[in-house]
């Protein structure tokens, strides 16, 4: 079965570290998606990219927050410096401009951070 | 602004009974997409279906159900017979455009005892 990859499924770090999640997306599909889930804000937009150009970053906080696709099989969300707040499950999407039946949006297995 | 309501936080049944999940949209678009997603005690989120505003018809998919009403602007979900692996937390969502973004709900918490 296709799926969306992503990596690391755990990470722990500490205060104003780097951290980078990866996300491979299902092939051939030409839009990749960032969600952050919390318990006090549930789940939200925070970045997408249709044929690797950004189409809304309007919900990443932009002074630490950068989201890039270098090629079409690898998007990465980069948190520079790290803060605890960020503490968050992060979600990889992807899925095709057309929604024939069966193709939609399908949801990588989440990263989940901890900043401490 | 598109926007998607999941009044109920968390159902607790026993297993057997029937469970509905409601889930009620707001969107100024005349074609839309809405979606159900299933994410278990391990985290990831699973699709279940996609319905589209033109396609008015339920959906039957083994114990699941769906029933899309356009003039309530709802998308309910039913579990027949709920099962101890039907334990999750259940998100309706909306998109307003084919390949777009999805607008969640805060999803519904369904808990089904032995």
């Amino acid at each position: 079965d296709a799926r969306v990859t992503q990596t690391p499924r755990h990470k722990v770090t500490e205060m104003g570290q780097e951290v980078t999640m990866r996300c491979q997306p299902i092939l051939g599909h030409n839009t990749v998606f960032w969600y952050r889930q919390t318990m006090m804000q549930g789940l939200e937009l925070l970045a997408y990219f249709r044929n690797r150009a950004p189409l809304d970053d309007s919900g990443m906080p932009k002074d630490r927050f950068s989201a890039e696709m270098p090629d079409a099989t690898l998007a990465t969300l980069k948190i520079q410096p790290s803060e605890p707040r960020d503490s968050a499950v992060y979600f990889c999407a992807s899925g095709g401009q057309v929604w024939t039946r069966g193709n939609t949006i399908y949801f990588g297995e989440g990263s989940w951070l901890t900043v401490v | 602004a598109q926007k998607v309501t999941q009044a109920q936080t968390e159902i607790s049944v026993v297993e057997k009974e029937d469970v509905t999940l409601d889930c009620v949209y707001e969107t100024r678009d005349t074609t839309y997409y809405l979606f159900w997603y299933k994410q278990p005690p391990s985290g990831e989120l699973v699709f279940l279906i996609r319905r589209n505003s033109f396609d008015e018809q339920n959906e039957i998919s083994g114990r699941y159900s769906w029933n899309f009403q356009k003039s309530t602007s709802s998308f309910n979900f039913t579990i027949t017979a709920s099962q101890v692996v039907d334990s999750a937390v259940y998100f309706c969502a909306l998109s307003e455009t084919a390949g777009n973004k999805l607008t969640f709900g805060g999803g519904t918490r369904v808990l089904v005892k032995p």
